[in-house]
């Protein structure tokens, strides 16, 4: 079965800076990944997602995410935040072939300082 | 178009009683998912559903019984109210399954005393 962790439960940056935040995946196969987000009182929103091919990947926002086969990594990045990205973010994980479910993570909290 | 709603935004009920929320989207999308969000433990799905009449579990199903009699409607009950199942319930939709783009109600936050 897969499974997918997010190890920083919050990350704290300063507006302009740059961003990456971290997604590690379990999976037998290649799997589908995703980002989402979700803003306070909201519900979650795609920002981009990896089915095959290209291992960086252009989402909404001005984010991207490069899948990292030898690490099992997906790791979420923006080269300049705003403070409008202060929100939780979702990683997760699907299986190519089934279409039952996917796995999120526990999430990620942005703060953004000014 | 409203896309995907859900109600009641706000519920509180009290340990031992049914409670139906309702989900309800207008792109007539195949599949339709139900999680709950808490503290520590992100986002867990419930039940989903490929189709009307087609429901199958997720990950914390117990407790709570789905129905889908119609494309655009997928109510969530429970059927006897436990504390634990104080949450942040959301509802979402996809075109043809989990692996494409799943479009998220504003969630149902329910308190159960």
């Amino acid at each position: 079965a897969q499974s997918v962790t997010q190890p920083d439960i919050h990350i704290t940056v300063s507006e302009g800076a740059s961003l990456e935040l971290r997604c590690n995946y379990s999976y037998g196969a290649t799997p589908y990944l995703f980002w989402y987000v979700q803003s306070p009182g909201q519900g979650l929103q795609l920002l981009l997602k990896y089915f095959s091919g290209d291992t960086l990947v252009q989402g909404i926002k001005g984010f991207e995410a490069e899948f990292k086969r030898s690490q099992s990594s997906f790791n979420l990045r923006k080269p300049s935040v705003h403070w409008s990205d202060a929100a939780e973010y979702f990683c997760a994980v699907g299986a190519q072939g089934r279409d039952d479910k996917i796995i999120f993570g526990k999430g990620t909290r942005l703060h953004i300082l000014p | 178009d409203a896309g995907i709603t859900q109600s009641p935004r706000y519920k509180i009920t009290e340990t031992g009683r049914q409670v139906t929320l309702m989900c309800h989207q207008t792109w007539s999308h195949s599949y339709m998912f139900w999680y709950r969000q808490d503290l520590g433990h992100g986002l867990r799905l419930i039940y989903y559903s490929a189709a009307a009449d087609i429901t199958d579990k997720g990950e914390v199903p117990d407790g709570y019984v789905v129905s889908r009699s119609k494309t655009e409607n997928f109510p969530l009950t429970l059927e006897s109210a436990t504390r634990s199942q104080t949450s942040v319930y959301f509802c979402a939709s996809s075109i043809a399954g989990p692996q494409e783009t799943q479009y998220f109600g504003p969630g149902t936050r329910l308190l159960v005393l």
